[in-house]
């Protein structure tokens, strides 16, 4: 069980604003390690789209951005498009577990 | 342009071990670890360890330790991860990367490989 909680699934029209969350804790988010965002289609690797603070991946479209406070983490996706429905996944450093971590993973589904 | 290369799909029994190998261009392989994750089928993606190819050095997931053995040949620009003791949970598409940045304290993986399918069955 992943120590980055998401919410399981998410839906929006074409158009709107969805966000998606990244609760963390102290030894991860809340100890100001970088949050990652990872979008992936089924059968692909996943693919880097937030970075560091705030930074999108070369071609990712400005609809994308990425927020952090306390222990948690938001991707934010306006204007929502078809080409955006996939599974989203942060991801960050964890102190006290020494390595990465992942969440559980959000699917995004364009209505 | 960097590429990640990793071999392909492999069928082992319980018990077995696998190895996995992810043959990298275009970037200083001695830099940048190379990460190793896996994703068992409708999961989330699992940090399983890194490997220096500078320098040999390890990390692996607690959850690993023991049963993951994770290397690289600077020769071929190659580095391998092995798992033994294979169960049926190990079942899982097997992703290695190179982070984005080239200290110790990069965890992004902003370059991916294909993903090497490991099925565990009898």
């Amino acid at each position: 069980q992943s120590v980055l909680t998401q919410p399981p699934s998410l839906s929006g029209a074409p158009g709107q604003r969805i966000t998606i969350s990244c609760s963390g804790s102290s030894s991860n988010i809340g100890a100001g390690n970088h949050v990652s965002w990872y979008q992936q289609l089924p059968g692909t690797a996943p693919k880097l789209i937030m970075f560091g603070y705030n930074r999108r991946s070369p071609g990712v479209p400005d609809r994308f951005s990425g927020s952090w406070s306390g222990t948690s983490a938001s991707l934010a996706i306006t204007g929502l498009q078809a080409e955006d429905e996939a599974d989203y996944y942060c991801q960050t450093h964890d102190n006290r577990l020494g390595g990465t971590i992942f969440g559980e993973g959000t699917k995004v589904t364009v209505l | 342009q960097v590429h990640v290369v990793q071999s392909g799909s492999e069928l082992k029994q319980p018990g077995a071990s696998v190895r996995v190998s992810c043959k990298t261009s275009g970037y200083t392989f001695t830099d940048y670890y190379v990460h190793w994750v896996r994703q068992a089928p409708g999961q989330g993606p699992e940090w399983v360890g890194r490997v220096s190819p500078n320098s040999g050095g390890t990390n692996y997931a607690q959850k690993f330790q023991g049963r993951v053995t994770m290397t690289a040949d600077t020769s071929t620009r190659t580095a391998y991860m092995e798992l033994t003791g294979l169960t049926p949970d190990d079942t899982a598409v097997y992703y290695c990367g190179r982070p984005d940045c080239a200290t110790s304290n990069c965890w992004t993986i902003e370059h991916w490989g294909q993903g090497s399918l490991v099925t565990v069955s009898s």
